[in-house]
């Protein structure tokens, strides 16, 4: 099972909006609506921004949606502000022998 | 407050074994399933391990079938790794990770993780 492809790095200004792309195959994000979105600050752990392409857990900023076309998913971050500077990955579930799958992740810089 | 604290990593050699912890508090443990999730440092990451909530079923990477068995035990609200014939490629930050109930493939929560080191 091959990793979901992001780009390495997405940079914005404070207030600016951005867009991470995930992509994958017929098999993983295109197939079935499970995409989920995580960040990662440097030396912590991850934290779940989206499930389900699109949805909100309780207490992440409205400023994060998700979106899905065909095999491509994306995370846009809007009003970006300093404390969203950190890593993202997306992850799909499969239908490979192993049930998830994650991108290779996106550094986000805010400048 | 849902909480996962990890703990066991180390220092271990190649051939080795080597058991990871992860003690869960502030859910029902005993109702969700459980993962480990693990992380290169520096890299991206990995699915490893599942286990359902009773722990009649698990599931495992490619890359660890047959090295590594998860458990749980729902007594002590505590879900294991035990990681054995260790290789360089596992030295990795894992993590525990819960899922939401029955049909929900992402996790909600997770631990800050314990390092795993396979190095002579």
């Amino acid at each position: 099972q091959s990793a979901l492809t992001q780009p390495a790095s997405v940079s914005g200004s404070p207030g600016q909006s951005i867009t991470i792309s995930c992509t994958g195959t017929n098999n993983d994000v295109g197939g079935f609506n499970c995409v989920s979105w995580y960040q990662q600050h440097p030396g912590k752990a991850p934290k779940l921004m989206i499930f389900d392409v699109s949805d909100r857990p309780s207490g992440v900023s409205d400023r994060f949606s998700g979106s899905k076309s065909g095999n491509t998913a994306s995370l846009t971050i809007s009003g970006l502000q300093a404390e969203d500077e950190a890593d993202y990955y997306c992850s799909s579930c499969t239908s490979s022998s192993s049930p998830y799958v994650f991108g290779i992740g996106t550094k986000v810089t805010v400048l | 407050e849902v909480q996962l604290l990890e703990s066991g990593g180390g220092l271990v050699q190649p051939g080795g074994s080597l058991r990871v912890s992860c003690a869960a508090s502030g859910f029902t443990f005993k109702t969700f399933a459980m993962s480990w999730v693990r992380q290169v440092p520096g890299k991206g990451l990995e699915w490893v391990s599942t286990i359902s909530s009773s722990g009649d079923s698990t599931f495992y990477a490619d890359a660890v079938k047959g090295r590594f068995t998860i458990s749980r035990d729902n007594s002590k609200n505590t879900l294991f790794l035990q990681m054995d014939s260790l290789r360089g490629e596992d030295t990795a930050v894992y993590y525990c990770a819960k899922r939401p109930p029955v049909g929900n493939f992402y996790f909600d929560y997770w631990g800050q993780g314990t390092l795993v080191t396979v190095s002579s």
